[in-house]
């Protein structure tokens, strides 16, 4: 699996935007884009994916640069329960290890009042 | 609500005493995994069933084993642990992936595992 780069920690105010960048040099064609999130002491959960285009959900957006060597999670208002670690994840569908999820080191992100 | 149910959320045992962690689900996945965790650490995969196919990672050691009775309960068995052993685990599952298609993974809350 192609591998990625996240930073150790972030820091962001409360109510204010977070960009979390992933860089992905090597992605492949088919690789999707994942980011989990783990909250303490709890399981990761699924926060967004893509492939291409840009990409909105209820939890956050995903923005995909042109070549695909990067992406940026974006949380528009931090709150004080988005803090966690953020991993993003590469996973190619149509490769022989499809059904599962490699975990990087991921950012911890870390949310002040 | 669907979830995956993971019990006991703690458990301490002695060093080679044998211990079984369960996780059960209803959202009537056909994939489940045991992932371990250990402290600052990412989750790293320990196997997976897909259905009742069997899947070992290369690395994991012999010591953990797995069992699915059924669609709904999952089990890992330590058969002698050791320190190192002492980490969470964390049970996951999803759909049946479809090629070109992607299934989230739901996680459960994980058992924290302390071996002394």
């Amino acid at each position: 699996d192609a591998k990625t780069t996240q930073p150790n920690s972030m820091e962001s105010n409360e109510e204010e935007p977070v960009h979390l960048p992933c860089n992905h040099s090597t992605i492949s064609g088919t690789d999707y884009i994942h980011w989990y999130r783990q909250l303490p002491s709890q399981g990761p959960e699924y926060v967004i994916h893509g492939l291409t285009s840009n990409v909105n959900n209820r939890m956050a957006s995903l923005a995909i640069a042109e070549d695909r060597k990067s992406s940026t999670l974006i949380l528009h208002r931090a709150t004080l329960r988005d803090a966690a670690v953020y991993y993003c994840i590469l996973r190619d569908p149509y490769s022989g290890s499809a059904r599962q999820l490699t975990f990087g080191s991921g950012t911890q992100l870390t949310v002040l009042p | 609500d669907a979830m995956v149910i993971q019990n006991p959320r703690y458990q301490v045992t002695q060093f080679g005493k044998p211990v079984t962690l369960s996780c059960s689900q209803t959202l009537n996945h056909n994939v489940m995994y045991w992932y371990q965790q250990k402290s600052s650490q990412a989750p790293k995969l320990l196997f997976h069933y897909y259905d009742k196919d069997f899947n070992n990672e290369a690395d994991t050691p012999d010591n953990f084993q797995s069992r699915r009775p059924n669609t709904s309960f999952c089990f890992l068995d330590i058969r002698s642990p050791g320190l190192g052993d002492t980490a969470m685990y964390l049970c996951a599952t999803s759909r049946a992936p479809l090629t070109g298609g992607y299934n989230e993974q739901f996680f459960g809350p994980g058992t924290r595992l302390t071996v002394l």
